[in-house]
């Protein structure tokens, strides 16, 4: 099956600074997605971007399909940003591959 | 917030009962999901429906049955929970569209 891999497992920055997230896959996808899970477990949509690059306030992503590859830009760190985002693949058949995800912990 | 809705929300059971979580959604929504969330595993596929009693299995499906007799009723069944089965269960919605997967808030399933 595909393989979706984040990196850094784990990131520790100060309030203010700025982050970079990375989703390889394995394959060709049909959409990819990226998720915050705050620390109360609730998941939130960020972007949904089979392509190119959408901004969110301090937030954008790029992706590039034909190289597999995502990231997530975190501009000016807030400790409202701490927690777990994920990136998810979809397939055909509306079936969707998560990463193992990247543990973002910002301190004040 | 997409309007779905989880129940329980927590659950206790011992080892060989049977067990349902309800995923409901009021956004009429085609698609539904229902994954397990599990340290070091990220969120996993467990199944999913593209219509009214339309069901696929996903990527860990074992022990695992589903049912979907309306649109906004999404039903995940523990035939005989079993401790691996212990996890925290999401379910997530899709119009199909460019938008993306929503998510409810999760149930904390235990099983002793």
């Amino acid at each position: 099956g595909i393989q979706v891999e984040q990196s850094p497992p784990d990131l520790i920055l100060q309030e203010g600074a700025n982050s970079t997230l990375r989703c390889n896959f394995s394959d060709s996808v049909n959409n990819l997605q990226w998720f915050h899970q705050n620390p109360w477990g609730q998941l939130i949509n960020l972007f949904y971007i089979p392509s190119g690059t959408k901004q969110n306030g301090r937030l954008s992503a790029t992706t590039v399909a034909t190289e597999r590859y995502s990231l997530l830009y975190i501009s000016s760190s807030q400790t409202t940003d701490s927690g777990v985002y994920f990136c998810a693949v979809e397939l055909a058949g509306n079936q969707f591959y998560f990463g193992t995800g990247t543990s973002l912990t910002v301190i004040p | 917030d997409a309007g779905i809705t989880q129940s329980p929300r927590h659950k206790v059971t011992e080892t060989g009962t049977p067990v349902t979580l309800r995923c409901h959604q009021t956004e009429n929504h085609r698609y539904m999901y229902w994954y397990r969330q599990d340290p070091g595993h990220g969120l996993r596929l467990i199944h999913y429906s593209y219509g009214v009693k339309d069901t696929d299995k996903g990527e860990v499906s074992d022990g695992y049955s589903v049912s979907r007799s309306k649109t906004e009723d999404f039903l995940l069944t523990l035939e005989s929970a079993t401790s691996s089965q212990t996890s925290v269960y999401f379910c997530a919605i899709s119009s199909g569209g460019a938008v993306g997967q929503f998510f409810g808030p999760g149930t904390r399933l235990t099983v002793l």
